[in-house]
């Protein structure tokens, strides 16, 4: 009973290539993160949305666009993927309404190759 | 720009023994948030401990404790009786009180030997 879900969890594909990576929750929380890892460097913030309407660039926005379709949907897309974009993708969620300290909660990672 | 800095990749312990990570930060807020995640070979993101700079004392969950010290900017983690299924890389990170921003250290691989 995943509350945050990724698909796909592994794709490789080619440069140049398009590709979106989709992230949903049951959580039914209202902020919606992407970030990317690698190794060396741990997990940098891409883009983040507080609501359906509210989008907003993170550190390393460049070569990336999000939409976020509904509350419980947000995805990532490369428009045309290249070699350094190879990464592990993580969507997180939180609750603006909780007050433990805006935990975020995670999904499984999206492990994407680009070739 | 806040900047969190693990200065350990890798670090290695015993089982049931006690292991220290370190996690620096840079700030100049006075109220923010503290984390540490865990990353097992799955991937997931795990929450293990959190902290809030407001709170002098510090945070402990079961066998993991920090050591936080605000003047310092350092929030180390302490892990008691460390067991095999502790072995994971663990980030630190940071969060604004006025944001939802989480900005990560780089990781520290942690292996747990028999």
């Amino acid at each position: 009973d995943a509350d945050v879900t990724q698909t796909p969890r592994n794709r490789i594909t080619k440069t140049g290539k398009r590709i979106m990576l989709e992230c949903s929750q049951t959580k039914g929380h209202d902020r919606m993160y992407w970030y990317r890892q690698d190794p060396g460097l741990g997990l940098r913030l891409i883009y983040y949305s507080f609501d359906v309407k509210d989008i907003n660039k993170g550190e390393i926005s460049d070569g990336y666009s999000v939409s976020r379709q509904a509350q419980a949907k947000f995805s990532l897309s490369l428009e045309s993927a290249i070699p350094n974009q190879t990464a592990l993708y993580f969507c997180a969620t939180s609750d603006r309404n909780r007050d433990l300290g805006d935990e975020q909660f995670f999904g499984p990672g999206t492990r994407l190759t680009v070739l | 720009a806040q900047t969190v800095t693990q200065s350990q990749p890798e670090m290695s312990v015993q089982e049931a023994e006690t292991v220290t990570l370190s996690c620096t930060y840079d700030t100049s807020e006075s109220d923010y948030y503290l984390f540490w995640y865990k990353q097992p070979p799955s991937r997931q993101m795990i929450l293990v401990i959190r902290q809030e700079a407001y709170k002098q004392q510090n945070a402990t969950e079961n066998r993991f404790s920090v050591n936080f010290q605000k003047a310092a900017k350092s929030f180390s983690l302490k892990i008691s009786d460390s067991q095999l299924g502790d072995a994971a890389m663990y980030f630190c990170a940071y969060r604004e009180t006025s944001g939802s921003r989480l900005t990560f250290g780089e990781g520290t691989q942690l292996t747990v030997n028999p």
